[in-house]
């Protein structure tokens, strides 16, 4: 049973104009929720953060929402750029410490 | 900035061998995690660990085991490879548990063929 879903496997972008990656989760208990971008043949590099105490956490380009009672999360890049395409992972904190991952959402941001 | 190394970046093994994957560390960290990466499942757990010595199964650990002798140093063990464990593995640290200090840092992974 999925409990961090990334429903859309991959998503198209101009370059310019936003990008929009949609998390969702099953668990009311997570209260820490990581963004990690990956490029092909290296590993997850982290990209933001958010707690339950906060709905918004921005870093430059990047900026992530969190709707606790909907039990989504979003990722905002404005403007997207060629640079950012990538493979784009959400992730919660779970009771042990660990981190679970969602499948991912492949970004194409196009010149 | 931290540094996980794994020890190769590609492998080929054949069916029935035993394989190891080492995984290092450089900044001290307590935790230490292995996880594999296959297309449209996503990043799962294998294993990880909290301190030396101590191992705790993730989602996924069924034919693979984990050695931690020192804090630097986590090893992935498959006891006899199948074709279903060729995967790219992932090795990642983070500086303990609790809030803010999950933020993990992976290294280049280890692209596995089980032929």
């Amino acid at each position: 049973d999925q409990q961090v879903k990334q429903n859309s496997p991959s998503l198209s972008v101009q370059e310019g104009r936003i990008s929009i990656l949609n998390c969702d989760y099953t668990n009311s208990m997570f209260d820490y929720f990581l963004w990690y971008k990956k490029y092909p043949a290296e590993g997850p590099t982290f990209l933001i953060s958010i707690s339950s105490i906060k709905d918004k956490n921005e870093d430059g380009r990047f900026t992530v929402f969190l709707n606790k009672s909907a039990k989504h999360l979003s990722l905002h890049i404005v403007p997207s750029q060629p640079g950012d395409s990538a493979v784009y992972f959400c992730a919660a904190e779970g009771s042990q410490g660990n981190l679970i991952f969602g499948k991912g959402t492949k970004l194409s941001v196009k010149p | 900035d931290v540094k996980v190394t794994q020890s190769s970046r590609y492998l080929v093994k054949r069916t029935g061998e035993k394989v190891f994957l080492e995984c290092v560390q450089d900044m001290d960290h307590e935790n230490m995690f292995w996880y594999r990466q296959d297309p449209g499942l996503g990043l799962r757990l294998i294993y990880f660990s909290y301190d030396v010595k101590m191992k705790e199964k993730g989602d996924i650990p069924e034919g693979y085991s984990v050695s931690r002798e020192k804090k630097e140093r986590f090893s992935l063990i498959l006891e006899s490879a199948s074709t279903n464990q060729t995967s790219m593995y992932l090795c990642a640290s983070s500086l303990s548990r609790g809030f803010a200090n999950e933020k993990l840092f992976f290294g280049s992974g280890t692209q596995l063929s089980v032929l």
